[in-house]
Order: structure tokens, then sequence, then C-alpha cells
């Protein structure tokens, strides 16, 4: 079963507009981590945050992590035109050792609009 | 970008045959991942490698096998190949959690269609 599930599925705003994406997990985690992939390519790292961390930026991205609703969001500012693509988030197992894996939500497709 | 390359990037086979997915990396990474990818599921962990010749499964692995017997090289086998395994397959690797960075770099995919 799926760890991340992001929420919503789709979502489509007009170019300058921020986009906001959600992500919630079911198990303890050691980090959470978001990613994008255009379409028809790889995934791409985006932003890592911490358990023991709540909120972390990076240019026009904004996460923020809440253990206790075990959520997170992702939050895009000002978007443009090439934000256009599919957002993933993906947590680990929070199991250590040799057991580093990262589990996939489904993913929210952004369309932005110009 | 990280070094890492998947072949074939495209194939196209029929049901009953075998199929291997090569996965290659130039950046002596300790973790090596098997995704695939299909619409309204996501990415699905199918198997992983946490060094040479120590592997182990992720939550969709039946109908596949892996191997790695070098640090560079991961292959997916898919021994007879059946039409729910048209997908896209992803290969990642990563430095693990422990060099604290945890992220994991993706290939290009690879579009596996059996007929």
């Amino acid at each position: 079963s799926q760890q991340g599930e992001e929420d919503p599925q789709a979502l489509s705003i007009q170019e300058g507009e921020n986009a906001t994406m959600n992500c919630s997990y079911k198990t303890s985690i050691n980090n959470l981590q978001w990613y994008r992939q255009n379409s028809g390519r790889g995934l791409v790292h985006l932003i890592l945050i911490r358990s023991n961390e709540r909120e972390k930026h990076s240019g026009r991205l904004r996460v923020t992590l809440d253990t206790s609703k075990k959520s997170s969001s992702l939050l895009i500012t000002a978007s443009r035109a090439a934000d256009t693509a599919s957002y993933f988030c993906a947590t680990d197992s929070n199991s250590g050792g040799s057991n580093y894996k990262l589990t996939f939500g489904k993913g929210t497709l952004l369309t932005v609009n110009p | 970008d990280a070094g890492i390359t998947q072949s074939p990037r495209h194939k196209v086979t029929e049901t009953g045959t075998p199929v291997t997915l090569r996965c290659h990396q130039t950046e002596n990474h300790r973790y090596m991942y098997w995704y695939r990818q299909d619409p309204g599921h996501g990415l699905r962990l199918i198997h992983y490698s946490y060094g040479v010749k120590d592997t182990d499964k992720g939550e969709v692995s039946d109908g596949y096998s892996v191997s790695r017997s070098k640090t560079e090289d991961f292959l997916l086998t898919l021994e007879s190949a059946t039409s729910s395994q048209t997908s896209v397959y992803f290969c990642a690797i990563s430095s693990g959690l422990a060099a604290n960075t945890g992220e994991l770099f993706f290939g290009e995919g690879s579009r596996l269609t059996v007929l």
C-alpha cells in the first residue's frame, strides 16, 4: 500500500498564482521529500524536510511538515507555465539500517496556464 | 545530472518472453531501486538493492527478479512477461540517508509494452 497520498489529484491555476499541494502519510518517517516529474521524464528531487523540521524554503518552494497530523504541504509561489508538471511526495520507512527506501504517492498534476 | 542510464528506453515484446532492463550508474551510490509507474497508481517499488548482491523486495515484486553483481549495474528481469507488466520502469539511485541527503536520482525511464 502507498504511504503518501497527495491532494488534490489535479490543480489548474493561472500564471502568477500560488499553488498548494498536500500530502498525507500513515507511519512514522525520518524525512519527507517532494519530487517533480515533467511529462515523459524521470522524477527530479525538489526538497527534503526532516521529521524534526517544520518548515523549509528553497527559492519559490515552501514545504511544511506536521508530524502530529502526518501531513505535509508544498507551496509554489508566483507560478510559471514552466512549473506545469506532476508533483509527488515520498516518505521513508523510518526503519533505519539497510532498509532505506522511499514510498511515493500518486502525485498531483499541476497545470499553470499562461 | 546524476550519471544514471537505463536501457533499453523502449521495448515491445510478446507475452511469455523474458525481458531484462538494465540500470547503470557512475555515481558509486550504494542504493539502487526499480519502480514502475502506471496511471492511477503513481510509482510503486518493485525491488531495491542496498549493496552488491544485497537485494530486497518492494511492494509489487511478483513476476520480477533482480540482480546486482557490481556496484554500477542493477538488472530487472521479467522471466515471462505478461500484459499486466506493460508499464514505464524507472531506476533510481541514492547514497542513502546515512549520507545526510537521502534523495533519489532517477533515470529517464524504460517504456515496456507487452502484447
